[in-house]
């Protein structure tokens, strides 16, 4: 089975600190991905990343940047965290569309950030 | 830009009972996927059932059904027999079928069984 590990369940940072999140997975995918959740208004999807080095904004990439410097692994970065960034923060990956066949998402069991 | 809908944020049913939750999309396209993930307590997304728009059946999975009106771009979860461990937050999502595009969401339903 496909195994997506976030390295934080639970984190509690201060306005400003710069925070990272880590996100790992073991099945050589090449699509990585970092979404928010936030309650009535479900997953939106912050950045992606097709392969090593490459990253691309998804619908809310304000305040956020990401690192892809291997392939199973991806980070999220708050260069300066503020309280509306607290969130459900779920990393995801899948392999890359190739022709009809469609890879679905594998999920991490999230990180519950909270901004003080 | 696509967007998804689930117009019920809670729903609730018997135990063994029959549940249907609804998702509409918005779309210019004509190849895309649709899919319904499951979130339980334990936080783990987890897909349940997907169906390509090319494919005029249904799909099934167990006690999970999908009843896909391309027309109407609806895509309702029927779950049969409902049983206590299909507590959880449901989302219907959306992808095109072009690329490495990413999935788009909608807002989610709680779906609560009753003993």
């Amino acid at each position: 089975d496909v195994k997506v590990t976030q390295s934080s369940r639970y984190l509690v940072k201060r306005t400003g600190e710069k925070v990272f999140l880590e996100c790992v997975q073991d099945m050589d995918h090449e699509n990585m991905f970092w979404y928010r959740q936030d309650p009535g208004l479900g997953l939106r999807l912050i950045y992606f990343s097709y392969d090593v080095k490459m990253k691309e904004k998804g619908d809310i990439p304000e305040g956020y940047s990401v690192s892809r410097e291997k392939k199973e692994r991806f980070s999220l970065i708050l260069e300066s965290a503020s309280t509306n960034q607290t969130s459900m923060y779920l990393c995801a990956s899948s392999l890359p569309y190739r022709g009809s066949y469609n890879s679905p998402l594998h999920f991490g069991n999230g990180t519950r950030l909270t901004v003080t | 830009a696509q967007t998804v809908t689930q117009s019920q944020p809670e729903m609730s049913v018997q135990e063994a009972e029959t549940v249907t939750l609804s998702c509409t999309y918005d779309t210019s396209e004509s190849d895309y996927y649709l899919f319904w993930y499951k979130q339980p307590p334990s936080r783990q997304m987890i897909l349940v059932i997907r169906q390509e728009a090319y494919k005029q059946q249904n799909a099934t999975e167990n006690r999970f059904s999908v009843n896909f009106q391309k027309a109407a771009k609806s895509f309702s979860l029927k779950i049969s027999d409902s049983q206590l461990g299909d507590a959880a937050m449901y989302f219907c999502a959306y992808r095109r079928d072009f690329g490495n595009e990413k999935l788009t969401f909608g807002t989610g339903t709680r779906l609560t069984i009753i003993p």
